[in-house]
């Protein structure tokens, strides 16, 4: 049973450039969210989707987007980067229905804006 | 609003020795509360969490934690520390409204040396 795959695994932009990250959920969840960690930082709530629509939001600028499919799977897109965008880029899903707040994290996409 | 205080950056500790990371909140509202480990290059794991009922929680590893309603904290504990428990724990809180948007700490380094 797989579980949470994010890709890619690293990225090198400029600024002003657009990226777009990708996550499969863990088998079976439905629930995804995305989180920003800054270096030495903990992980920033970005926004968590649920059937296909954005469910919450964070304190986020709309330069931040998502997407959710049909098959659960989600993109975050960024555009106009800045340097301060350079993070690691963690997606969590879940199961929505009976759910406490556990959530199941990827490895990231580690995103280096220059 | 809800936040989450991790007192310290890093605690080095020798191994088999004792350990304890501190943990404080902030919140108006009840809330879940949970450890998550990072360990290096990887995604967060969910280490333990605390939903209602006995206020000590264990996990499978050795640490534990307790939930201090009137001190707002939620310390995670170890009796002896082994080198593989070197990783970045953080505490994290999320409320009881179904909204599963953890808020975390800043993380702190447990360094365990020979």
């Amino acid at each position: 049973d797989a579980g949470v795959t994010q890709s890619p695994t690293h990225l090198i932009k400029t600024r002003g450039q657009q990226v777009t990250l990708r996550c499969s959920p863990k088998s079976g969840h439905d629930t995804v969210s995305w989180y920003q960690q800054a270096l030495g930082q903990g992980p920033q709530f970005i926004f968590q989707y649920y059937e296909e629509e954005e469910r919450q939001r964070g304190n986020f600028p709309d330069r931040f987007s998502g997407h959710q499919f049909p098959n659960y799977s989600s993109e975050l897109n960024v555009n106009a980067l800045l340097l301060g965008d350079s993070a690691l880029y963690l997606c969590a899903s879940s199961l929505l229905a009976g759910n406490t707040g556990e959530l199941f994290f990827g490895e990231g996409s580690r995103l280096t804006v220059l | 609003a809800q936040s989450v205080t991790q007192l310290d950056s890093q605690v080095p500790v020798f191994e088999e020795a004792p350990v304890e990371l501190r943990c404080n909140y902030s919140s108006s509202v009840s809330v879940y509360l949970f450890w998550y480990v990072q360990y290096p290059n990887q995604g967060l794991q969910l280490l333990l969490k605390y939903l209602s009922g006995s206020t000590l929680v264990e996990s499978i590893n050795g640490f534990e934690a307790e939930f201090n309603k009137s001190q707002t904290s939620f310390h995670l504990r170890k009796p002896s520390v082994h080198i593989s428990d070197t990783a970045e724990y953080f505490c994290a809180v999320t409320l009881m409204d179904s909204s599963y948007k953890l808020i975390f700490g800043s993380g702190t380094r447990l360094l365990v040396r020979p």
